[in-house]
Parts: C-alpha cells; sequence; structure tokens
C-alpha cells in the first residue's frame, strides 16, 4: 500500500525558517518524482514544488522560488522542503504527493498533510 | 500569469447530473495540458479522480469522467449522490514540473 507521511510542520515566527519531511513507503520511491501542495486556510489548493526521481529537475511556484528548496533522499525514501524567509501567507497543510508516472504529469497519491503556522 | 478558471460553487439534486468546468484565462485546454480532477472534503487530503483528461483513478466509480468541452477540461458526475458534496479541483500542467491548480468548485447535493 502506497503511504506518504508528512512531518515537520508547526508554529515559526515570520522571518523563520522550518523543514518538512515527508516519508513515502509501499513502492520504489527512487523511480517516482514528487511534489509539495499547500492549501491555506480555507483556501485552495497551491502546488508549491516538483522534484524528479534523480533530484535532476526542479521547479517551484513563484511565490516561494528563492526561499523554499526542495530535496529528496532516495536511499531514506524521504522527501523534503526547506522552508526559509516565512511569511504569513506561507501558513498553510503542507501535502506531499506522488506524480503518477514519467508521462502521466498527475498526482495520484497524497499524503495527509503537516500544518505549517507562521505568525508572531 | 497561467490562471485556471472553476465556477466557485455548483449545485445538483440528487440523482442528476453535473458537469463543472476548467478553463484557462487566456487559451483553450486540450489534452496537453493533462487535465486532472482531484475530490477534496473538509479535513480531509485531496483525492484524484481523473488524470490525463478522462482516465478514472483506481477505485473511482464510473459516475465520474473527465473530457474536453469545447475549450475547457470538464468534470462530469452522473447520478449524483449526497457524498459528493465535496469541493473540487482541477489542475493543468505546464511543462517542467509545473502544475497550475484551479480555484476550486464547492458542489452541493441538495
Amino acid at each position: 500500500e502506497v503511504q506518504l507521511v508528512e512531518s515537520g510542520g508547526g508554529l515559526v515566527q515570520p522571518g523563520g525558517s522550518l523543514r518538512l519531511s515527508c516519508a513515502a513507503s509501499g513502492f520504489t520511491f527512487s523511480t517516482y518524482s514528487m511534489n509539495w501542495v499547500r492549501q491555506a486556510p480555507g483556501k485552495g489548493l497551491e502546488w508549491v514544488s516538483y522534484i524528479n526521481s534523480n533530484s535532476n529537475s526542479i521547479n517551484y511556484a513563484d511565490s516561494v522560488k528563492g526561499r523554499f528548496t526542495i530535496s529528496r533522499d532516495n536511499a531514506k525514501n524521504s522527501l523534503y522542503l526547506q522552508m526559509n524567509s516565512l511569511r504569513d501567507e506561507d501558513t498553510a497543510v503542507y501535502y506531499c504527493a506522488r506524480r503518477a508516472g514519467s508521462f502521466v504529469p498527475n498526482f495520484d497519491y497524497w499524503g495527509q498533510g503537516t500544518l505549517v503556522t507562521v505568525s508572531s | 500569469q497561467t490562471v485556471v478558471t472553476q465556477e466557485p460553487s455548483f449545485s445538483v439534486s440528487p440523482g442528476g447530473t453535473v458537469t463543472l468546468t476548467c478553463g484557462l484565462s487566456s487559451g483553450s485546454v486540450s489534452t496537453s495540458y493533462y487535465p486532472s480532477w482531484y475530490q477534496q472534503t473538509p479535513g480531509q487530503a485531496p483525492r484524484t479522480l481523473i488524470y490525463s483528461t478522462n482516465t478514472r483513478s483506481s477505485g473511482v466509480p464510473d459516475r465520474f469522467s473527465g473530457s474536453i468541452l469545447g475549450n475547457k477540461a470538464a468534470l462530469t458526475i452522473t447520478g449524483a449522490q449526497a457524498d459528493d458534496e465535496s469541493d473540487y479541483y482541477c489542475v493543468l500542467y505546464m511543462g517542467s514540473g509545473v502544475s497550475v491548480f484551479g480555484g476550486g468548485t464547492k458542489l452541493t447535493v441538495l
């Protein structure tokens, strides 16, 4: 069974940093591209970042470019999101989502999310 | 900046049929954007319904179907049920790993 479990969320002050993790199991993590998607309270979903299976293709939404860094450790079956210079508007539930396949660029499995609150 | 448009809200009667659409602020949606659809109920993670325009995800009932209608992607629910009352999001793929979500449609079944 495919499982994605996010962790690392919490309360952080504006300007602070936080590192999210997503532990993957039930599939060969090293062969799948991954994404981070977030949802601010009461708002819609927003794609945040993408990383391919061997980390040589990475992209970010304009809203986080230059502040967030996506990475992965295939030996540990883990995906990460390093978030720096956090702003109030980064407050959201952050989901990791698997890309369905090389030629299917959609999300197929999602984690349950981890809440990040940016507030003083 | 690419804006993906969806109806903010829609209502359907139990047993009825509803079509939600997904468009682009400028231009037409085609299969090249690999439109996909996700269902989300409050407090829950999104659930994948449709990907690559019209392929149902595993376990999704066949009353959910995806298509291109005119210049938009569409999600049609045939025989709506009470537990279809959810938020529905479409996503268009822009290439290079970049995806753009629509603002979501809140579907009411009453």
